[in-house]
């Protein structure tokens, strides 16, 4: 079970850091989901800290020992959604989300 | 551009049955596994079910595992998922989403479709 806090809450300019946890995470590739209201998920980032093209350089990532942290800098009106961490869990072999993380831009 | 359209949602009752389909343009399903993810209403993502690329390796989660059955057209670039005995706890939004392989991330997901299971 990935562990996620339900919310951050962020005043504009400001950096949100949106963690996700288990034991050992180190050892996986963590890929982050950004879902705006009524709207698809969106990969931001892959492989712990890879952007897509078409994400702004203010998402990076970091992910060692037991926690993955997305960190979004300068934070915009437009950044606020809710955040899923996901990885492969090679035990069952299938991906595993976690519980999502509602960023509040204030 | 890549795209993915999932349709076959709608209201259903307990113990009834669905078929959502999720067809794809863009690229070829061939090259890739192929996912449904759910969503409940105001609840996370739950991934659900995967199906390689020649449909020779399908995983699914508990929580569907004998009531779904999931499968692929490569020919007709799509994606199928027959949803049997429903439940009311699987109303949901129901995305599908593609993936190279085993750990890579889902990198694309369609717009999804809502399944409304009530009496």
């Amino acid at each position: 079970v990935l562990t996620q806090a339900p919310s951050v809450s962020v005043a504009p300019g400001q950096t949100a850091r949106i963690t996700c946890g288990v034991s050992k995470i180190g050892s996986k590739s963590v890929h982050w989901f950004q879902q705006r209201p009524g709207r698809a998920p969106v990969v931001v980032l892959y492989d712990d800290s890879d952007r897509p093209s078409g994400i702004p350089e203010r998402f990076s990532g970091s992910n060692f020992g037991n926690t993955a942290t997305l960190t979004i800098s300068r934070v915009e009106a437009g950044d606020e959604a809710d955040y899923y961490c996901q990885v492969w869990d090679n035990s069952s072999d299938h991906p595993v989300f976690g519980g999502g993380t509602k960023l509040t831009v204030l | 551009q890549v795209q993915l359209v999932e349709s076959g949602g709608g209201l259903v009752k307990p113990g009834g049955s669905l078929r959502l389909s999720c067809g794809a343009s863009g690229f070829p399903i061939s090259d890739y596994y192929m996912n449904w993810i759910r969503q409940a209403p105001g609840k996370g993502l739950e991934w659900l079910s995967y199906i390689n690329s020649d449909s020779s390796y399908i995983k699914f989660a508990d929580s569907v595992k004998g009531r779904f059955t999931i499968s692929r057209d490569n020919a007709k670039n799509s994606l199928h998922l027959q949803m049997d005995s429903l439940r009311a706890e699987d109303t949901a939004v129901y995305y599908c989403a593609r993936t190279y392989g085993s750990g890579q991330p889902l990198d694309y997901w369609g717009q999804g479709t809502l399944v409304t299971v009530s009496s």
